[in-house]
């Protein structure tokens, strides 16, 4: 079955600082990928989404993603964080064999200190 | 319009109670799949309903729990014996199609206490 991996459960930076979140998936064909992000006490919404075409994909907010398909990875990064990114960041592909189903990462606690 | 809503917002109850938790999807949209958080756990999928198609009911933990989706609109998900482990914040999504093409959008959840 199709897994999420995210490295990182909980990680503080300071404003201005790189971020860089991991994220491994299992299978290794197609693949559908997401990044999500809850904010304290709002809905889960979506940051970005790779389907096909250009491996690095744009999303709000300065964020991007690059899908590396040897490396079965899809990180996400932002060159300099504001203390407003601080938010819970999830990772989730299509499940290939399971209909429409999408399957989360564990998530990741994204801390900025101000 | 309006987003994705959940009732109740916070659920308590007891042990071996049952318990209905109400998602209204955006209007027009035919995917709608819920959804269970538990704490470091991420996001857990129970079940997902596609227009008129036979749900997926894949992720349903056990047969205590149930989903129905009435008029391809609202749906209840419904927890009988409520158990301690069941304790977790549900939620529901909804989407104007299948999830490879089109964003889901998330309902505030339910947080639910099994006491």
């Amino acid at each position: 079955a199709q897994s999420v991996s995210q490295h990182n459960h909980h990680v503080i930076l300071s404003e201005a600082a790189s971020l860089e979140l991991g994220c491994n998936y299992s299978y290794g064909g197609t693949v559908n990928l997401f990044w999500y992000v809850q904010y304290p006490g709002q809905h889960l919404q979506l940051l970005l989404k790779y389907f096909s075409g250009d491996p690095l994909v744009k999303g709000i907010k300065g964020f991007e993603a690059e899908f590396i398909k040897s490396k079965f990875s899809f990180n996400l990064r932002k060159p300099s964080v504001q203390w407003s990114d601080t938010a819970e960041y999830f990772c989730a592909v299509i499940d290939p064999n399971g209909g429409d189903k999408i399957i989360f990462g564990k998530g990741t606690r994204l801390h900025i200190l101000p | 319009g309006a987003g994705v809503s959940q009732s109740p917002s916070n659920k308590v109850t007891e042990k071996g109670k049952d318990v209905e938790l109400r998602c209204d999807p955006i209007s027009g949209h035919t995917a709608l799949y819920w959804y269970r958080q538990s704490l470091g756990q991420g996001l857990e999928f129970l079940i997902y309903f596609q227009g008129n198609s036979a749900p997926d009911k894949s992720g349903l933990p056990s047969d205590r729990f149930s989903a129905e989706r009435t008029g391809g609109s609202v749906s209840t998900l419904t927890i009988q014996r409520t158990q301690q482990e069941d304790s977790a914040v549900y939620l529901c999504a909804s989407s104007s199609g299948p999830a490879s093409y089109n964003e889901q959008f998330f309902g505030p959840g339910t947080r639910l206490t099994v006491l």
